[in-house]
């Protein structure tokens, strides 16, 4: 078991520019989500896959964040035209159906 | 929808003495309540965790109660050591089988 793992850990970027993130479920998991997280807060549900279906989507994400699973396995999720508020720790969790979520360290986003 | 609260958003103990972190629950259909542990840069670890046809579960120094009528559940650490200080985030699924989270609970363990 060697865990989600997501990358890059760190990205800045320029406000207006796009980014893309990664992430590697465990690999006998077939529910992939994608969280935000802020300072000091819990985090968030921004979507979530199950196999290669996305399943649900948050009113947090709006139509500049697309995510994917393609294959069911690993996932991308994509932020274009990125804004200021977009800075934050972007979390990616795999589980076997309803079991609990495991979390990757994230992906620390940065606009300037 | 669910909401989450969790009290209090610091607690600083002495090393050896219990620590107790409580959240409340809004949605009385929510059926699981994890545990997580948020250490500095990295993601949140799954502690322990509780459903709701249980009142209390314990793995070591670690425990959680859970009070369904009353919709509030705790996590309980007991001989606490420096390596639990930690940010601890308390969530509830929804009816949609979404986690909602609490704010956080940072715990400082003063040697």
């Amino acid at each position: 078991d060697t865990g989600v793992s997501q990358n890059p850990r760190h990205k800045i970027t320029k406000r207006g520019q796009n980014v893309t993130f990664r992430c590697d479920p465990i690999s006998e998991h077939n529910r992939l989500y994608w969280y935000r997280q802020t300072l000091g807060q819990g985090p968030e549900f921004l979507t979530y896959f199950q196999n290669e279906a996305q399943l649900e989507k948050s009113r947090l994400l709006s139509d500049r964040f697309s995510a994917e699973r393609p294959k069911g396995s690993f996932s991308t999720l994509e932020i274009q035209r990125t804004e200021q508020g977009d800075s934050a720790m972007y979390l990616c969790a795999s589980s076997l159906s309803q079991q609990p979520q495991h979390f990757g360290d994230g992906t620390r986003l940065s606009i300037l | 929808g669910e909401n989450v609260e969790q009290h209090p958003s610091t607690l600083s103990v002495q090393e050896g003495d219990s620590a107790v972190i409580k959240c409340t629950y809004s949605d009385s259909a929510s059926n699981y309540f994890p545990w997580y542990k948020q250490e500095l840069g990295k993601g949140p670890q799954l502690i322990i965790d509780i459903r709701s046809n249980v009142g209390e579960k314990k793995d070591q120094r670690i425990a959680v109660t859970l009070n369904k009528t009353a919709k509030h559940f705790s996590l309980h650490i007991t001989e606490t050591q420096p390596e639990d200080s930690a940010v601890y985030f308390c969530a509830a699924r929804d009816s949609n089988y979404q986690l909602i989270w609490g704010a956080g609970t940072k715990l400082i363990i003063k040697p």
